[in-house]
């Protein structure tokens, strides 16, 4: 059955902080894994990663996937209060649109 | 990317009751997808909706139970029937513009059951 982990499960940090989200996946026939930001009801797109080792970035927001280790990491430098929320990672494998989800990084960023 | 709206955005309901919920978008997709986000849970996939076939709905999901329409490209409904307090979730709609490729999520409507 796929399988996606992410780590840690809540992080505290104060304004100005860098933090590293962590995203671990078994998947098979893996394509993609994508990344949200989850602030009330809907998920937020972030990134979808589909090859090993090229970085992402929008913003103070960037990520990058390791294909041969199988996990991909969110990174959020210079973090403002703005950037609370709840951080969901998403695998997806091939023949199937279908998304398996971790269950989430919970990030409080206090001023 | 696509601009999605759902109804309702929150509602209460008796045990035993049904509610639908519609989900909207601006433009035509293939791949429309309805999740479930219990309380301190992540999001679960409950079915794919597919437009002139029907849904396909992931283990653990029937259709007797959640009922699922997908009358056009733009627009799809998902049924919670004889609903019962473990439903209480958040139910959220996602599309896909094309193949493989980002998935954007609707606001969610918020199910509390007594």
């Amino acid at each position: 059955e796929d399988k996606v982990v992410q780590s840690p499960l809540s992080l505290v940090v104060h304004e100005g902080d860098t933090v590293t989200l962590n995203c671990s996946y078994e998947v098979t026939n893996f394509r993609s894994l994508l990344w949200y930001k989850q602030e009330k009801k809907a998920p937020t797109f972030l990134f979808m990663l589909t090859s090993s080792g090229i970085e992402k970035k929008s913003g103070r927001l960037s990520s990058i996937l390791d294909k041969k280790e199988l996990f991909s990491i969110l990174n959020i430098t210079a973090t403002q209060t703005g950037d609370s929320a709840i951080y969901l990672c998403a695998g997806r494998g091939g023949g199937s649109e279908k998304l398996v989800f971790g269950k989430g990084t919970k990030l409080t960023v206090n001023p | 990317s696509a601009v999605i709206s759902q109804k309702p955005s929150r509602d209460i309901c008796q045990r035993g009751t049904s509610l639908t919920i519609q989900c909207q978008v601006d433009s035509q997709v293939t791949m429309m997808f309805w999740y479930r986000q219990q309380p301190g849970q992540s999001l679960t996939l409950i079915a794919t909706a597919n437009q002139g076939s029907e849904a396909t709905y992931e283990s653990g999901f029937v259709i007797d139970k959640f009922p699922i329409s997908r009358p056009n490209l733009t627009f799809s409904t998902l049924t919670v029937s004889n609903m019962s307090p473990e439903d209480s979730s958040i139910y959220l709609c996602s599309v896909e513009v094309s193949s493989y490729n980002e998935q954007f999520f609707g606001p969610g409507t918020r199910l509390t059951v007594l």
